[in-house]
């Protein structure tokens, strides 16, 4: 059972444009939701957070949206930079209590974001 | 955040034989997650190591294939016992801190 599905294999983008990457979960417990970023031979970094009270948070070139109701979230990247090219895995949590208790995180398949110059 | 180091990064292993990866931490942290990953595939959780009591399995994973240790609340092992070549995978641990989680760099096993 597929608690958080990415359905997107691979996204390519224009460098300068929106990158847009989508995920869906299918648990109602889940109330925090991490996108990460990772490259071959590394372990994943985080990006960027969302608790389920909020429906938006944005750090820079990185904005996540949350819709509760369709249980779907997805990462927006504006502009694009070609160092951005990696695989991007959305994950969820679910208890975080406002940040003080850390739950074990159910993660995507992950997508493979390309920007091309 | 916590900064992890992990070791080692990566090993060729003789199937039938054990594999120890170390995790230090900078912090304190009451919880330690190990996780893999099969190659293609996503994340998936092993077990969860709290400091002082038997380690949390996952679904499909046992104790006697992967023990951990956690002697302390910055530092945990975990063993990948009696690899087969299924085995080879990267394998990651990762804490919570400062509002996310923070992962080790990997361990690329691989089993031959």
């Amino acid at each position: 059972d597929q608690q958080v599905k990415q359905n997107s294999p691979s996204l390519s983008v224009q460098e300068g444009r929106i990158s847009i990457l989508n995920c869906d979960y299918t648990n109602s417990m889940f109330d925090y939701f991490l996108w990460y970023k990772k490259y071959p031979a590394e372990g994943p970094t985080f990006l960027i957070s969302i608790s389920s009270i909020k429906d938006k948070n944005e750090d820079g070139r990185f904005t996540v949206f949350l819709n509760k109701s369709a249980k779907h979230l997805s990462l927006h990247i504006v502009p694009s930079q070609p160092g951005d090219s990696a695989v991007y895995f959305c994950a969820a949590s679910a208890g975080y209590a406002g940040g003080t208790s850390y739950g074990k995180l159910t993660f995507g398949q992950g997508t493979i974001l390309t920007v091309h110059p | 955040s916590a900064v992890i180091s992990q070791k080692p990064s990566r090993d060729i292993c003789q199937r039938g034989t054990s594999l120890t990866i170390q995790c230090q931490v900078d912090s304190q942290v009451t919880m330690m997650f190990w996780y893999r990953q099969q190659p293609g595939q996503s994340l998936t959780l092993i077990a969860t190591a709290n400091q002082g009591s038997e380690a949390t399995y996952e679904s499909g994973f046992v104790i006697d294939k992967f023990p951990i240790s956690r002697p302390n609340l910055t530092f945990s092992t975990l063993t990948v016992s009696n690899m087969s070549p299924e085995d080879s995978s990267i394998y990651l641990c990762s804490v919570g801190s400062g509002g996310g989680y923070t992962f080790g760099s990997g361990t690329r096993l691989t089993v031959v």
